[in-house]
């Protein structure tokens, strides 16, 4: 099992260009996330996706978009890419129905920088 | 709505100290509560957890007790090593829905 795995692990881009991040999932979960994280913030809830075909707004959504293609994967886009949005994004996935093993799953993460 | 209150770090000890991380949280209902760990440059990986009252989640020497009179969870271990410095953040899950609620995270730096 791989788990959750995210790419690409870092990219830069230029202010107003776009970008897909990809993330997948290899554990069947239902529920998948995406974060971003910023120094002295903690984890910030961009989007989420409670089953396949669903999707919801976190705390800062603005700026994203996302995408549930299938159980498997949940990618995250950004139109045009601000200097704000420079941040580290985690995808995690977890089991809703499992009420034993409801912790998440965290990818290994990707750094964006804008310019 | 729910949250997470955790000490702010840094938090610098010496190797062999005791180490506590003070968490306590806000909810409805009955929360399940987590510890994750992040080592420099990886994503979070799940340190221990518990899923009710009185429940004591351990893993790698690292404790931590669900306190419903107190709605707290602290982190405790009784000799810290080097190979220990990361961040640790506090985190719950509402049982009655989606939601994970995490706390700011506490940066442990352990000094040989």
């Amino acid at each position: 099992n791989a788990g959750v795995t995210q790419t690409p692990k870092f990219q830069v881009l230029k202010t107003g260009q776009s970008m897909t991040l990809q993330c997948a999932q290899d554990m069947n979960h239902n529920s998948m996330y995406w974060y971003r994280q910023d120094p002295g913030m903690g984890l910030r809830l961009i989007y989420y996706s409670a089953s396949e075909g669903t999707t919801d707004k976190g705390e800062v959504p603005n700026g994203y978009n996302v995408s549930r293609l299938n159980k498997r994967e949940f990618s995250l886009r950004l139109e045009s890419a601000a200097p704000s949005q420079t941040s580290v994004y985690f995808c995690a996935s977890s089991d809703q129905h499992t009420l034993t093993y409801n912790e998440q799953f965290f990818g290994p993460g990707t750094r964006l920088t804008v310019l | 709505g729910d949250s997470v209150t955790q000490m702010e770090g840094p938090v610098t000890l010496s190797e062999e100290a005791f180490l506590t991380i003070n968490c306590t949280y806000t909810a409805t209902g009955y929360p399940s509560l987590f510890w994750y760990v992040q080592y420099p440059g990886e994503g979070l990986q799940l340190l221990l957890k518990a899923t009710k009252a009185d429940d004591k989640g351990s893993n790698k020497g690292f404790e931590a007790t669900y306190r419903k009179e107190t709605t707290s969870f602290h982190l405790e271990k009784g000799s810290v090593q080097v190979s220990d410095s990361a961040v640790y953040f506090c985190a719950l899950r509402d049982n009655y829905g989606q939601n994970f609620v995490f706390g700011p995270g506490t940066r442990l730096s352990v000094l040989p």
